[in-house]
């Protein structure tokens, strides 16, 4: 069954570098998303991403943060400078359409910011 | 704003018993409504979704829930909890004409004991 994927698991950063943060969505899927769990809170919307370009926004995803579908098959989020408010489990979702339709999770990326 | 409230977020129960975890969200709209379940190690996954008709709806490993609109419910029930159950649900709630996000509840960790 084709799934989402996400790399690293874990990732571990000093306060102000950049990361990247790396999902596969399933290939057929024209909706990919970024989720972030800050331990102990809600699972937070971040954006959507349709034909290469960001159909929704949340407050949290301010000038920090882009998405890039650099290639057919990948798709980033890019957080510039950390913060240590940065640290939560990122979750990459992707779907076959838009809002009548099943979002898959990825397994997640646990981001550390020292 | 959209928001949706899970009432417990522990549950513990015995092998066998019946489970109800709540699940209400504010929105006068129409809404897509989601359960998703997260096991041990894993990533999210879905249970069973309602977008339209028939109320009771009936996903994965015997599960159901219920859409009354009336109370701006949708919870979630089993009949008989198995130990393979353990796990975190959330209910999350998608408002189809406003995009395509989810917004999740707090969550509920289901603890079953054999």
């Amino acid at each position: 069954e084709p799934e989402v994927t996400q790399t690293p698991s874990h990732q571990v950063t000093q306060m102000g570098q950049e990361v990247i943060l790396r999902c596969v969505p399933i290939s057929n899927h024209l909706y990919f998303y970024w989720y972030r769990q800050i331990l102990g809170q809600k699972v937070e919307f971040l954006v959507s991403f349709y034909n290469n370009e960001i159909s929704e926004k949340s407050e949290i995803f301010d000038d920090q943060f882009s998405v890039e579908r650099p290639d057919g098959s990948n798709f980033t989020l890019k957080i510039r400078s950390t913060k240590l408010e940065d640290s939560a489990m990122y979750f990459c979702a992707s779907s076959e359409w838009g809002s009548y339709n099943e979002q898959f999770f990825g397994p997640g990326t646990r981001l550390t910011v020292l | 704003a959209q928001s949706v409230s899970q009432h417990n977020h522990h549950v513990i129960l015995s092998e066998a018993a019946s489970l109800e975890l709540g699940c209400n969200y504010s929105y006068g709209g129409t809404v897509n409504l989601f359960w998703y379940v997260q096991y041990p190690g894993q990533h999210l996954q879905l249970l069973l979704k309602y977008f339209s008709g028939d109320p009771l709806v009936k996903g994965i490993k015997g599960f159901e829930a219920e859409f009354i609109k009336s109370k701006f419910s949708f919870n979630l029930r089993k009949p008989s909890v198995q130990w393979s159950d353990t796990a975190e649900y959330f209910c999350a709630v998608n408002a189809g004409e406003y995009g395509n996000k989810l917004v999740f509840g707090a969550g509920t960790i289901l603890r079953v004991k054999s």
